[in-house]
């Protein structure tokens, strides 16, 4: 079975500051991986994802991640945190093989940014 | 391009009730997945249609069910509502034969049962 695991359910960061978001995964065949963002009272807005190819994955809003296979790992970062960036994110994976498709979510991480 | 959208915004409910939830699919779309945000249990799947058949539920009681239209609109029905049903219903929609996997996301139905 997979399974997601999302280093800690708050981060706090300074406006301006890195954003790293940690998410290790555990999958007996090699996976797709996704970040999503939520914002409050709203669904889940794709970030990026990673099926194949390059294992650094470029998204929307200035966010990348990084396939590390012997890791297990597909962190999320961004340069520099903006005011909008506080919302929670999802690590997810999902293996079109085994389950059609379905997504397994890590418990989420919930970004605050400082001013 | 219109997005997933899903009916009720809100609903609320008393234990016992019924609740029916609906999901349109973008154009197109002929899977629809279901999944439940409950407080403190995170983001769990619960049902998976395609093509109007169920093909995957997640490990949640019978009374959980759903069914998928002709135009590959969902319904959601969770029967004897029970107080920790009580979460956001998100529905999301896949074009089959996707080679990348990528679900869209409704804005959900947030489901109070009292």
């Amino acid at each position: 079975a997979q399974s997601v695991t999302q280093l800690g359910s708050h981060v706090s960061v300074s406006e301006g500051a890195l954003v790293l978001l940690r998410c290790n995964y555990s999958s007996s065949v090699p996976p797709y991986l996704f970040w999503y963002v939520q914002y409050p009272n709203q669904g889940l807005q794709l970030l990026l994802k990673y099926t194949t190819g390059a294992t650094l994955v470029k998204g929307i809003n200035g966010f990348e991640a990084e396939f590390k296979k012997s890791e297990t790992s597909f962190h999320l970062t961004k340069p520099s945190a903006h005011m909008s960036d506080a919302a929670e994110y999802f690590c997810a994976v999902s293996d079109l093989r085994a389950a059609g498709n379905k997504l397994t979510f890590g418990g989420g991480t919930r970004v605050l940014v400082k001013p | 391009e219109a997005g997933v959208t899903q009916s009720p915004t809100h609903l609320i409910k008393t234990r016992g009730q019924q609740a029916t939830l609906r999901c349109s699919p973008i154009s197109g779309h002929t899977s629809v997945y279901w999944y439940q945000q409950a407080l403190g249990l995170g983001l769990q799947f619960l049902l998976w249609y395609d093509e109007g058949e169920e093909r995957n539920r997640g490990n949640f009681p019978p009374r959980f069910s759903g069914r998928q239209f002709p135009n590959y609109s969902s319904e959601l029905n969770v029967n004897a509502l029970e107080l920790e049903d009580s979460a956001l219903y998100l529905c999301a929609s896949l074009r089959s034969g996707s080679s990348y996997n990528e679900q869209f996301f409704g804005p959900g139905t947030r489901l109070t049962v009292l």
